[in-house]
Order: C-alpha cells, then sequence, then structure tokens
C-alpha cells in the first residue's frame, strides 16, 4: 500500500470549516483513500472514502487532486465532537487490511 | 443496533501469563479483524477471518498470539506467555461482506495491561 503523510496536529475553532491534507505520492491506479478517524478511548469510525472523484456524505466531503498524489478531508462545520485523531489510509483493491499511519490530531477551540 | 463489543474492557496480567480477549461482531458481518494499537500509534493489522477461516494472520507478531472463530462468529484472540511489550489496546472490527470497500466497524478495544 503507498504510504500516506499527514501533519501530526491542527486547531480549528468551532464552527469553522475543518480542512485536513494527505499527501500520498506513490498511490497507484487501484488503490483508494480512505478516511477514519478515533476520538479518545473509542474504536476508529470510518468517515468517507474515494477513487478519484471527489466525494461527499453527511459527515465531511473529500477532495482528491486530480493526479491523485493528495486529498483533503474537510469537516465543514467543525463541532467540538470533532476532535479526534483522523488517519488517511491508502487501500489497494482487493485489500482487507488498513493500514494507519499515526494520523493527524485535531482539536477543535470553542 | 449493536456494535461491535469486546470483552473484557480492561485486562491487567503478569507477565508470562496467558489471556484470551474476546470479539463478539455485528450480527450477520462474515468478516472480522484483530488490530493492536500501542499508545500514540495508529492500529496495526493482526489477522483477518472470512468465516471460520484465518484468511490473513501476516500481522500476527509471533507464535505466542493466536486467533480462533470456530462459528464464523465470536472471536477469541489468545496470547500465550505475555511479554511487558504486548501492552496495547486490542481492537476488534467487523464489517459485512469482505471487500475494499466495505467499511470496518470497530469495538472499543480490550486494554491488555502486561506487569
Amino acid at each position: 500500500d503507498a504510504k500516506t503523510t499527514q501533519p501530526p496536529s491542527m486547531d480549528c475553532a468551532e464552527g469553522r470549516a475543518a480542512n485536513l491534507p494527505c499527501n500520498h505520492s506513490t498511490i497507484s491506479g487501484n488503490e483508494y483513500v480512505y478516511w477514519y478517524r478515533q476520538i479518545h478511548s473509542q474504536g476508529p469510525q470510518y468517515i468517507i472514502h474515494g477513487l478519484k472523484n471527489n466525494e461527499t456524505n453527511e459527515m465531511a466531503s473529500l477532495i482528491i487532486t486530480e493526479d491523485r498524489k493528495s486529498s483533503t478531508l474537510i469537516l465543514p462545520h467543525a463541532t467540538l465532537r470533532d476532535t479526534a485523531v483522523y488517519y488517511c489510509i491508502v487501500r489497494v483493491e482487493g485489500a482487507q487490511k488498513l493500514v494507519f499511519g499515526q494520523g493527524t490530531r485535531l482539536t477543535i477551540n470553542p | 443496533g449493536a456494535g461491535v463489543s469486546q470483552t473484557p474492557s480492561n485486562k491487567v496480567t503478569e507477565k508470562g501469563k496467558y489471556v484470551e480477549l474476546r470479539c463478539d461482531p455485528i450480527s450477520g458481518h462474515t468478516a472480522l479483524y484483530w488490530y493492536r494499537q500501542s499508545l500514540g500509534q495508529g492500529p496495526e493489522f493482526l489477522i483477518y477471518f472470512q468465516g471460520t477461516g484465518a484468511a490473513d494472520d501476516s500481522g500476527l507478531p509471533n507464535d505466542r498470539f493466536f486467533a480462533v472463530r470456530p462459528e464464523g462468529s465470536v472471536s477469541t484472540l489468545k496470547i500465550q506467555r505475555t511479554e511487558r511489550g504486548d501492552s496495547a489496546v486490542y481492537l476488534c472490527a467487523s464489517s459485512p461482506l469482505a471487500g475494499t470497500w466495505n467499511e470496518q466497524f470497530f469495538g472499543p478495544g480490550t486494554r491488555l495491561t502486561v506487569l
């Protein structure tokens, strides 16, 4: 699986959009970009995934660059409950396991 | 509905002892995964079951670790001769079918402390 690079930490004000970047410059054509988050003392929670098109669901939006070498997870109106570690994962088609890096610790400030 | 449950939530044991950690997946989920998370790190894959069989056990660190899923539902992770380095949170996840797009639903984990 391709390696991902994320900033170790970020801060965002409550109510503002949180934009979390991820670099995956060695991604190959059959690899998807997944985002999970882990709130303190809980297991990871799926957020969203995509291949090459931008995706949106009730939790977030995923913007993937045209060359697919990077992506951004957008939480449009961050709340205090969005404080968590966010993991960007590249997963090859057909693979079962998730390969987690160290993620970005996002802190939402009141 | 009920999510993935894991018992116990905390386990403290002494070096050299044997421990069993249990995972109850979401009903009907055929795929089951075990991960281990050390302090400050992301989860690390251990083993994946499709039904009753271990389809990928490449993440098990050594032969002290073993996992079973005899009826294709509940799974038990077994650790023999525990070492202090085994201290971690052990996470279980399940998904309805094996496949790239299927999200994995995680339990809250079992925190294992080896003294």
